[in-house]
């Protein structure tokens, strides 16, 4: 069984359109996370949430929404994609704060 | 604010060779430190962490890493590296005790390349 999975694994769009990402974790973790693989792949943190509460919101630009339903998935949506939003985007949880984070194998945008 | 720096972008090994990956972190307080694993076209995995207590930990497949706490550094080693350790390693800290919001900083990653 997957411990955090994310639909789709590619995702491939144009300029202006709306997209999701979906996240569901089977891990019974309290928190889940997503955070943004540049070209470089360097990592940053987008968002997080614990409990379906909102706790961490970087600097990310207000065409990115996250969203919980429950605990156990964490959605990102995407509104009027750009070209700078290629990236594979990476779901995580984690049962605390202080407990490593268990990644889901990451959906690859291609912005066209 | 935080930061992680690994040194190393690109280190290519002979197999059998010994590894160390450096890297130092910029917090004055108490910290939680990682170090993931990224195999081509994967996801991370975790190979190793560091909370509190004996300095020196071991992960898995034979990696180690020692926190030294007055030069901010946590070095991944491994005596040994095999074609299989081809990847993306990145470290990473996150700020213990009550401040904690679960919130991991990256290094920029290593790529390490072990020809066989």
């Amino acid at each position: 069984d997957t411990a955090v999975s994310q639909t789709p694994k590619y995702l491939v769009t144009q300029m202006g359109n709306d997209k999701s990402i979906k996240c569901e974790q089977n891990l019974g973790h309290d928190t889940m996370y997503w955070y943004k693989q540049d070209s470089k792949k360097f990592l940053k943190i987008m968002f997080s949430y614990n409990n379906k509460e909102l706790i961490i919101n970087e600097t990310v630009p207000n065409r990115f929404s996250p969203k919980s339903p429950d605990k156990a998935h964490l959605n990102l949506h995407i509104n009027s994609l750009e070209l700078g939003d290629s990236a594979v985007y990476f779901c995580a949880s984690s049962p605390s704060y202080n407990s490593p984070l268990h990644f889901g194998n990451g959906t690859r945008l291609t912005v066209t | 604010a935080q930061s992680v720096s690994q040194h190393n972008h690109h280190v290519i090994l002979s197999e059998a060779a010994s590894l160390e990956l450096g890297c130092n972190y910029s917090y004055g307080g108490t910290v939680n430190l990682f170090w993931y694993v990224q195999y081509p076209g994967q996801h991370l995995q975790l190979l190793l962490k560091y909370f509190s207590g004996d300095p020196l930990v071991k992960g898995i497949k034979g990696f180690e890493a020692e926190f030294i706490k007055s030069k901010f550094s946590f070095n991944l080693r491994k005596p040994s590296v095999q074609w299989s350790d081809t990847a993306e390693y990145f470290c990473a800290v996150n700020p213990g005790g009550s401040s904690n919001t679960g919130k991991l900083i990256f290094g920029q990653g290593t790529t390490l390349q072990v020809k066989p």
